[in-house]
């Protein structure tokens, strides 16, 4: 969906380096997440914001660190990088504001993570 | 424990068949369900979804069957073609606005030409 973007969309780093990756919106949702999926399995929730000064820890937040910029901007960043860090990280979006009780995700295409 | 699973991790269908995705899921709480579509090197994208009010939604070629007794969800795609290949995930909504969905592990549809 290109109303949500991801940059990088494939990055290689090494153990130990911090690194960062970024997630932008055009969608005007108010609320972002950060996704981790490994080769073959499911999504795990790293991070979430429900605003700008709204952060919560997923089921996955140890190594991971989250920073909320802009209602439009939702970073996380990786600390010290290891190599079971390596996976396909997704950033996602939802809209709360409206009033609707659906509350469908909108994903971005991924980034493509390999640490060495 | 509280979590979505799937009963099939793979399913295979030949061409122009129906297949059935299936889901359960424990927290009877929850009221908002919907499935995604992940084609391979994609992010997931949305299929279609469901309230608790309801017990089935259709979409194009798509169906949504919701069973709160059982709380078991499902997914028909009449006419499976090879586009539908992908991983298919279910995701609930628990009944507060505060938690974000909760992703099934998935289930990968393979369709056979």
């Amino acid at each position: 969906d290109a109303d949500v973007t991801q940059t990088p969309r494939n990055r290689i780093t090494k153990t130990g380096k911090r690194i960062m990756l970024e997630c932008s919106q055009t969608k005007g949702h108010d609320r972002m997440y950060w996704y981790r999926q490994d080769p073959g399995l499911g999504l795990q929730l790293i991070y979430y914001s429900f605003d700008v000064k709204d952060i919560n820890k997923g089921e996955i937040s140890d190594g991971y660190s989250v920073s909320r910029q802009a209602q439009a901007k939702f970073s996380l960043s990786l600390e010290s990088a290891i190599p079971n860090q390596t996976a396909l990280y997704f950033c996602a979006t939802s809209d709360f504001t409206s009033g609707r009780p659906q509350e469908t995700q909108y994903f971005g295409p991924g980034t493509r993570l390999l640490v060495l | 424990g509280e979590s979505v699973g799937l009963h099939l991790p793979t399913l295979s269908v030949q061409e122009g068949d129906n297949s059935i995705i299936n889901c359960a899921y424990s927290n009877s709480a929850s009221d908002y369900f919907i499935w995604y579509k992940q084609e391979s090197g994609k992010g997931p994208q949305f299929i279609i979804d469901i309230r608790s009010n309801m017990d089935k939604r259709q979409g194009q070629r798509v169906t949504v069957l919701l069973n709160k007794t059982v709380k078991h969800l499902s997914l028909q795609i009449a006419a499976t073609q090879p586009g539908d290949s992908a991983v298919y995930f279910c995701a609930e909504k628990r009944n507060s606005g505060n938690t974000p969905l909760v992703f099934g592990k998935g289930t990968r549809l393979s369709v056979i030409a």
